[in-house]
């Protein structure tokens, strides 16, 4: 049950985009479909911006896209806002009934 | 609208135990497997247990294997974990979350957290 790997922190200009990547194994990210992303502001709860690794739920901006690629996952924002400055988190499935999660992603909006 | 209230969080000793709550609204709780995350600044989100909607499935991450305990009572809308020979290393923020992939831990709505502190 080791958690993904993920940048600690990363930063980007309004209107740029940037790509968090979310490093796995064959037992989690590369074997299963299951992969999600959580943004989380300062004392707010997660909430879920991407799942099955690249549908966006109802109401989430298409400036928010997700992709795999063998153990990696990719959360990519385009055109980047003041308000996208928050917590980013990938999770999968990692068999065997359990969940991982990344450590997490610090995104600066400067 | 989909409402989650955690409760029942607060300081306790190591060796204590707790009981947290997670009361439920704004959807049909009994077709949906639920799980319990805490996050603590240190390590991140962690996934703790899941409960499946019916709670013939029940899974734990194994640091609190024999310690926790989920339960449901989907007559109430409620998930529990009680939560015993609490440790330090436990202190976190516990959310109840909806895993609408039922089984797959996704995550899509969450609870706005109840945090439980374990010190002496």
């Amino acid at each position: 049950q080791s958690a993904l790997t993920q940048p600690r922190s990363m930063s980007g200009s309004p209107g740029q985009s940037v790509t968090i990547s979310c490093t796995g194994t064959s037992s989690d990210i590369g074997s299963y479909k299951y992969v999600s992303w959580h943004q989380q502001h300062p004392g707010k709860a997660p909430k879920l911006i991407i799942y099955d690794v690249s549908k966006r739920p109802s109401g989430v901006p298409d400036r928010f896209s997700g992709s795999k690629s063998g153990n990696t996952a990719s959360l990519t924002i385009s055109g980047l806002q003041a308000e996208d400055e928050a917590d980013y988190y990938c999770c999968s499935y990692a068999g065997r009934y359990t969940a991982v999660f990344g450590g997490g992603t610090k995104l600066t909006v400067l | 609208e989909v409402q989650m209230v955690e409760s029942g969080g607060g300081l306790v000793k190591p060796g204590g135990s707790l009981r947290l709550s997670c009361a439920t609204s704004g959807f049909s709780f009994s077709s949906y497997s639920m799980s319990w995350v805490r996050q603590d600044p240190e390590k991140g989100l962690e996934w703790v247990s899941s409960i499946s909607s019916s709670d013939s499935y029940i899974y734990y991450r194994d640091s609190v294997k024999g310690r926790f305990t989920i339960s449901r009572d989907n007559a109430k809308n409620s998930l529990y974990l009680q939560m015993d020979s609490l440790r330090a290393e436990d202190t976190a923020v516990y959310y109840c979350a909806r895993d609408f992939r039922n089984g797959y831990y996704v995550f899509d709505y969450w609870g706005q957290g109840t945090l439980v502190t374990v010190s002496s």
